[in-house]
């Protein structure tokens, strides 16, 4: 069975500083891809940055990198220079190979993120 | 480009009644997955459509269906509405590969009283 782990419900960040938030997963598919969305108050899920299984480098987009360790198997997620506008819930999925995943991904709990002035 | 629009954005409804909800996917995107997220159960995948078709269901009773249309656009439909449904639905559509980000809409929040 696949799953997410997210074990920080809650975290504070100062302005300005980096945050990592944590993310392991468990799979059995050789292939699958892992994925970070953000969900402020008004719900809406933003995609922020995506990680395939066989990518050699780890994904960045802009302030967003994702800390992948496969052996690990965790898909941290740093957030770079925090700003105000970061404050939302973290959700870290997952999407397996075959049919049985198609159009399907796992969620974890999420971290909700509060950034400090 | 617009984003995926979700109609609409707040319901109330009652017990024993039935909802439905609708979903523009991005233009272009031929496949629309649908979630359902609680507090208590956080997010769960409901099922989702390609090409008019359902390709993939997630562990949900019957009473929850839907359905595409030949332009893409999806409805998702709760029958004998039950206090438990009260949660907020999200949909999210991509181009229809399984290696594909989705896009998610800023959901349908639906209470049951």
């Amino acid at each position: 069975a696949q799953k997410i782990t997210q074990t920080q419900p809650g975290m504070f960040v100062q302005e300005k500083e980096a945050v990592t938030l944590d993310c392991t997963y468990d799979t059995s598919d050789p292939s699958y891809g892992l994925f970070w969305y953000k969900q402020p108050s008004s719900g809406e899920m933003i995609f922020l940055i995506y990680q395939g299984s066989y990518d050699q480098q780890n994904a960045t987009e802009g302030r967003y990198s994702l800390n992948f360790q496969k052996a690990r198997k965790s898909a941290n997620l740093v957030i770079s220079a925090s700003q105000l506008g970061d404050s939302a819930m973290y959700f870290c999925a997952m999407r397996g190979a075959g049919s049985s995943n198609t159009g399907k991904l796992i969620f974890g709990q999420g971290t909700t993120l509060q950034v400090k002035p | 480009k617009a984003g995926v629009t979700q109609t609409p954005r707040y319901l109330i409804k009652t017990r024993g009644q039935q909802v439905t909800l609708s979903c523009s996917p991005i233009s272009g995107h031929r496949s629309v997955s649908w979630y359902q997220q609680t507090p208590g159960q956080g997010l769960q995948f409901l099922f989702e459509y390609f090409s008019e078709t359902q390709r993939n269901k997630g562990n949900f009773p019957g009473r929850f269906s839907g359905r595409q249309f030949s332009n893409s656009r999806s409805e998702m439909n709760v029958s004998t509405l039950e206090l438990g449904d009260s949660a907020l639905y999200l949909c999210a559509s991509s181009p229809g590969q399984t290696e594909n980000i989705q896009y998610f809409g800023a959901g349908t929040r639906l209470s049951v009283l």
